[in-house]
């Protein structure tokens, strides 16, 4: 199965800022999918990232906000903008390990704190 | 839409019980059902899947059988050990999406020697 590396494995942000977090897998894959995670919830799609087109977002989850970078097959970025404490949270990357039956592999998630 | 509601946790069992982590769901169509582990400083992993009514899915001793009369899809394990100790989730993939997982909250599982 797929191997992804994700950064930052953690980190602690300002009310206000920006921060990107980088998903590296060590396979080809067509699609890329973004998860968060919120104290006490479980995961949540965030939107799924396509090579050479714009993302796809889930309801409540917007561009402006969650912009999302697709430059090859192996790599994806999710930006967090203008963050709020209520953006805390574990951010996941994750890919589909057998084509076509939904079984997901994930990463080992990125903490962001937000004081 | 699409739902899966897990037992609350945290379960705390001494090492040999019987462990049961009960999930229900609620979809449209015929989903497929999985559930999934994280072990500490981990990301999730794949424990077991079910993707028709009456299968069961087993792995590491775990098993669940998919009941689309029941909607369930509870985890059942005959002997737990130490290292069962993480997080449980119970999720399912609807027929029509690519990727999109619905998750349970999670159940996190201490196993106590």
């Amino acid at each position: 199965s797929a191997v992804i590396s994700q950064k930052p494995s953690r980190d602690i942000c300002q009310r206000g800022t920006s921060l990107t977090i980088q998903c590296q897998v060590d396979s080809q894959v067509t699609m890329m999918f973004w998860y968060r995670q919120q104290p006490g919830q479980s995961l949540t799609l965030i939107a799924t990232a396509n090579q050479g087109s714009e993302a796809t977002y889930e309801s409540g989850f917007v561009i402006d906000k969650f912009p999302i970078s697709r430059p090859n097959l192996t790599f994806s970025t999710l930006t967090v903008s203008n963050m709020s404490p209520e953006d805390s949270s574990i951010y996941l990357c994750s890919v589909e390990r057998d084509s076509g039956a939904n079984v997901l592999t994930f990463g080992a998630g990125s903490r962001l704190t937000v004081l | 839409g699409d739902s899966v509601t897990q037992m609350e946790g945290p379960v705390t069992l001494s090492e040999e019980a019987f462990l049961t982590i009960n999930c229900t769901y609620t979809a449209t169509g015929y989903p497929s059902l999985f559930w999934y582990v994280q072990y500490p400083g981990e990301g999730l992993q794949l424990l077991l899947k079910a993707t028709k009514a009456d299968d069961k899915g087993s792995n590491k001793g775990f098993e669940a059988t998919y009941r689309k009369e029941t909607t369930s899809f509870h985890l059942e394990k005959g002997s737990v050990q130490v290292s069962d100790s993480a997080v449980y989730f119970c999720a399912l993939a609807g027929g029509t999406s690519y990727g999109k997982l619905t998750f349970g909250q999670g159940t996190i599982l201490t196993v106590h020697p």
